[in-house]
């Protein structure tokens, strides 16, 4: 059974701090995906990394993977009220269209 | 355009009865995705549409669940004799291949609630 872990399961930290957030799993992915979901509504999507080792930037959010494609990271630097939310990763299984998604971590950002 | 939608936003059954859920997913999306979320937790898969095909159906629970997809568009996802425990809420999403993975597209969920 395929599992992605993520650490930690709930973040508070105050504006302006920076702070990462893992995704780690034993198997291998063949993409791996970050989403954002706030209360009521689905996740969006915020980035799809491919390769292993492949980072990528959008805006305040850093992103990485794993050279081997077990694990990935989100990194914020100078975190706002607007980024509070549950953050999940999603791993694309080899072979197959099937996501497996982490257990989320819950960020939440004091002004 | 619009986005996916789902129905109804919230549902309460009793224990025992069906319940029916919808999705419309985007135009032009072949993939279709449904997933259960358990009290702001991670998604568990429960199924996956290419076109009108269920490649893979090995994430629903129980033979109590069933899901189909008509003319490339719109699913349903069936649960019989409801038990407390399918109180959740349950995503759908539309996916599209781009760059060497599906883009899924969420709905805002339908919140089931048994009684």
């Amino acid at each position: 059974t395929q599992l992605l872990e993520q650490s930690p399961q709930f973040l508070s930290i105050q504006e302006g701090e920076n702070l990462t957030v893992y995704c780690n799993s034993s198997s291998v992915f063949s993409s791996l995906q970050w989403y954002r979901q706030e209360p009521g509504e689905g996740p969006v999507l915020l980035v799809t990394v491919v390769t292993g080792g492949e980072v990528k930037k959008l805006k305040r959010l850093t992103f990485q993977f794993g050279d081997a494609r077990k694990d990935s990271s989100l990194h914020i630097t100078a975190a706002q009220p607007g980024d509070t939310g549950l953050y999940l990763c999603a791993g694309e299984s080899v072979g197959t269209y099937k996501y497996i998604f982490g257990t989320g971590t819950r960020l939440k950002v004091l002004a | 355009g619009a986005g996916v939608s789902q129905s109804p936003s919230n549902k309460v059954t009793e224990k025992g009865k069906d319940v029916e859920l919808r999705c419309d997913p985007i135009s032009g999306h072949t993939a279709l995705y449904w997933y259960r979320q358990s009290l702001g937790q991670g998604l568990e898969f429960l199924i996956y549409f290419q076109g009108n095909s269920a490649p893979d159906k090995s994430g629903l629970p129980s033979d109590r669940f069933s899901a189909e997809r008509t003319g490339g568009s719109v699913s349903t996802l069936t649960i019989q004799r409801t038990q407390q425990e399918d109180s959740a809420v349950y995503l759908c999403a539309s996916s599209i291949r781009t760059s060497g993975s599906y883009e899924q597209y969420f709905g805002p969920g339908t919140r089931l609630t048994v009684t």
